[in-house]
């Protein structure tokens, strides 16, 4: 138990779903991240968030569209999505961004249809 | 950020020591060197990191040569749970995006 909290944990979604997925943590740290791991691939970060602002979108689709509502909540909406992006997403938070240990919770599995 | 290299898997008998080099011979002075472990179907965990003198806690060792060319993790008496990948990631102390690679997938066998 990281203190990091995914929801759902697995999720099967068609083309034209919308769906999203919730990140939340308990640590009282201020950044946030979503990683993308595709099968037989590294991870890949894609959104950062410090104090509630995003700091990083690393070049993802607009299909994706992550909101930080608060230091201790991050979501990732998901509509129109490919095949392609069935992956494993993971949620990390760090108490701050340089250097930080960063703490991550345990995915969701997602499969596009 | 300095790109890392290490051997795509290791085995190790349980009970003994588990350790895994990591090659980062671009490595700048600024930049630290972290490691994390992925066990199957799970989020990456934070093991350790340092910058240029060993560290030890309750998990592992981390030593770093003294060029800061390379470093290894040390799992001193290695148990089944330890099986997973592990990821050897250089970065800067005012860097936030990890990159993990490909890592090393450990083995631990009864």
């Amino acid at each position: 138990e990281t203190g990091v909290t995914q929801t759902p944990r697995h999720l099967v979604m068609g083309m034209t779903n919308k769906k999203s997925l919730k990140c939340e943590q308990h640590l009282g740290h201020n950044a946030m991240y979503w990683y993308k791991q595709s099968a037989k691939k590294p991870l890949e970060l894609m959104f950062v968030y410090s104090l509630e602002e995003r700091v990083e979108n690393n070049s993802v689709p607009s299909r994706f569209s992550p909101e930080c509502p608060n230091s201790s909540h991050l979501f990732l909406h998901l509509h129109t999505l490919q095949p392609e992006d069935s992956a494993l997403y993971l949620c990390a938070s760090s108490p701050g961004l340089a250097g930080d240990e960063q703490f991550f919770g345990p995915g969701t599995r997602l499969t596009v249809l | 950020d300095a790109k890392t290299t290490q051997p795509p898997s290791m085995d190790c008998a349980e009970g003994r020591a588990a350790n895994l080099p990591c090659n980062h011979s671009t490595i700048s002075g600024n930049e630290y060197v972290y490691w994390y472990r992925q066990i199957h179907s799970q989020g990456p965990q934070y093991i350790i990191h340092g910058l240029k003198n060993n560290e030890t806690n309750e998990m592992a060792s981390l030593i770093i040569t003294e060029d800061r060319k390379s470093s290894t993790l040390i799992l001193p008496h290695a148990t089944l749970r330890d099986t997973a990948v592990y990821y050897c990631i250089v970065q800067s102390n005012s860097g936030y995006a990890l990159n993990f690679g490909k890592g090393t997938s450990l083995l631990v066998t009864p």
